[in-house]
């Protein structure tokens, strides 16, 4: 099966630094990526929605300009966590899909913490 | 839209018993319905999957769940658990853009 790889697998970093969280889709083309942020003993909830060489769609509550998505290449996307705070500490999932496929493929996940 | 309600955030079943998960789903469109497990601090492991084929569908380590569209439900089941089977499950639904979302979930826990 389609593999996407997710690093790194966990971060700590301070408050009021900048943590980028890397999504990489190993074995085919990513057209579509997606990131999810799931709090402790919660369900995943849909943060953004991005499609290579576009602009990256937010949900309704999500700041766009904290949370930096980029995803230049078919391969790659990135979430960038600006001026990260404690609140912002979380399981982030990225999962990406491939043209017209009715499935997307996670990755492992990465745990921040903000200290 | 499209959404999902996972009945139940707990359920304990013993070793051998039949496990059923139960989904709910809402959507304006046919949905694409999944089901996946997640082990503590992990990412998410797809068990099966409906996209419009065969309505009882058939995944991996046993379980299996059937479409019901008079009901709108998607409810996973197997018919014996087994120790491993401990852990969090998520009922998801999708339309065209493959954008998930996501029921609460579901804890299984099996007792010996």
């Amino acid at each position: 099966g389609a593999v996407v790889s997710q690093h790194p697998s966990w971060v700590i970093c301070k408050s009021g630094t900048s943590v980028k969280i890397e999504c990489r889709s190993l074995d085919f083309q990513a057209t579509t990526m997606f990131w999810y942020r799931q709090f402790p003993k919660q369900s995943l909830m849909l943060m953004a929605t991005s499609n290579e060489g576009s602009k990256a769609t937010y949900e309704q509550g999500v700041e766009k300009d904290k949370f930096l998505i980029n995803h230049a290449s078919l391969t790659l996307s990135t979430l960038t966590v600006t001026s990260a705070h404690p609140e912002d500490s979380s399981f982030y999932i990225c999962s990406a899909s491939e043209g017209l496929s009715t499935e997307a493929f996670f990755g492992q996940g990465t745990r921040l913490t903000v200290v | 839209a499209q959404s999902v309600t996972q009945l139940g955030s707990h359920v304990s079943v013993s070793e051998g018993a039949l496990v059923l998960l139960r989904c709910n789903y809402s959507s304006s469109v046919p949905p694409y319905l999944f089901w996946y497990v997640q082990y503590p601090n992990q990412g998410l492991q797809l068990l099966l999957k409906y996209t419009s084929a065969a309505t009882l569908v058939k995944g991996i380590n046993g379980f299996e769940a059937e479409f019901k569209k008079s009901e709108t439900s998607f409810h996973l089941t197997k018919p014996s658990a087994h120790m491993s089977d401990a852990a969090e499950y998520f009922c998801a639904v999708s339309g065209e853009g493959n954008d998930m979302r996501f029921g609460a979930g579901t804890r299984l826990t099996v007792k010996p």
